[in-house]
């Protein structure tokens, strides 16, 4: 089975800032991953898929980039929205959707 | 615009069954397959499972296989996810989600929050 590690598992960042979450998986997954932000009390929503596509109606300051093993989401510079949870997603794998453990973005 | 709704949330026994629901509109409900996800509390993301509505094609993880079972009523478009003998560790919030091609889950419901306790 594919594991999906996310780094950081927590960070402090504030509004304005550029931050970078990294997702590593333990086997190739070409491009096949997709990035969520998630609110307490909220389903998730998508951001991000194949790697880099931006889902339609996602701020463009969101971006995603990476393939094989190595991928990260980018907030170019955070908005007081963003402080949420965010989760990788691989789905390389036949029928098989393997999230990360999250990273939560907390305002410093 | 796709929307997924799903059933409110329950409150059983140890013991008990239970299914709950997640309906679709603003789609072709037989062309899109929907997941399962669990997320117990303060915790991460699962996937539980999908079905195929339009052939009930059904797959399930591993971890899930054997625990739960998933369905579907294409008449009134909607997906199931049911338990015939609830333990406490069954307490999470369970979401449906609908999966585009080839596999990011686009779409979600609210969620359904399932509390087991005696």
């Amino acid at each position: 089975d594919i594991q999906m590690t996310q780094s950081p598992s927590t960070l402090s960042a504030s509004v304005g800032d550029r931050v970078t979450i990294t997702c590593r998986a333990s086997q190739s997954i070409s491009s096949w991953l997709a990035w969520y932000q998630q609110k307490p009390g909220k389903a998730p929503k998508l951001l991000i898929y194949k790697a880099s596509s931006l889902e339609s109606g996602v701020p463009s300051r969101f971006s995603g980039s990476g393939s094989g093993t190595e991928f990260t989401l980018t907030i170019s510079s955070l908005q007081p929205d963003d402080f949420a949870t965010y989760y990788c997603q691989e789905y390389n794998s036949f029928f098989m959707y393997t999230f990360g453990q999250g990273t939560k973005l907390e305002i410093k | 615009e796709v929307q997924l709704v799903q059933s409110g949330a329950e409150v059983k026994k140890p013991g008990e069954s239970l299914k709950i629901s997640c309906q679709g509109s603003g789609y072709t409900f037989t062309n899109y397959w929907i997941a399962w996800v669990r997320q117990m509390p303060g915790k991460g993301l699962e996937w539980v499972g999908i079905i195929y509505p339009g052939d009930s094609d059904t797959r399930y993880s591993p971890s899930f296989q054997g625990q739960v079972t998933i369905s579907v009523d294409k008449s009134i478009n909607t997906a199931y996810l049911q338990w015939s003998s609830l333990k406490a560790s069954d307490t999470a919030m369970y979401f449906c989600a609908g999966r585009s091609d080839p596999g990011e889950f686009d779409h979600w419901g609210q969620g359904t929050l399932v509390t087991v306790s005696s």
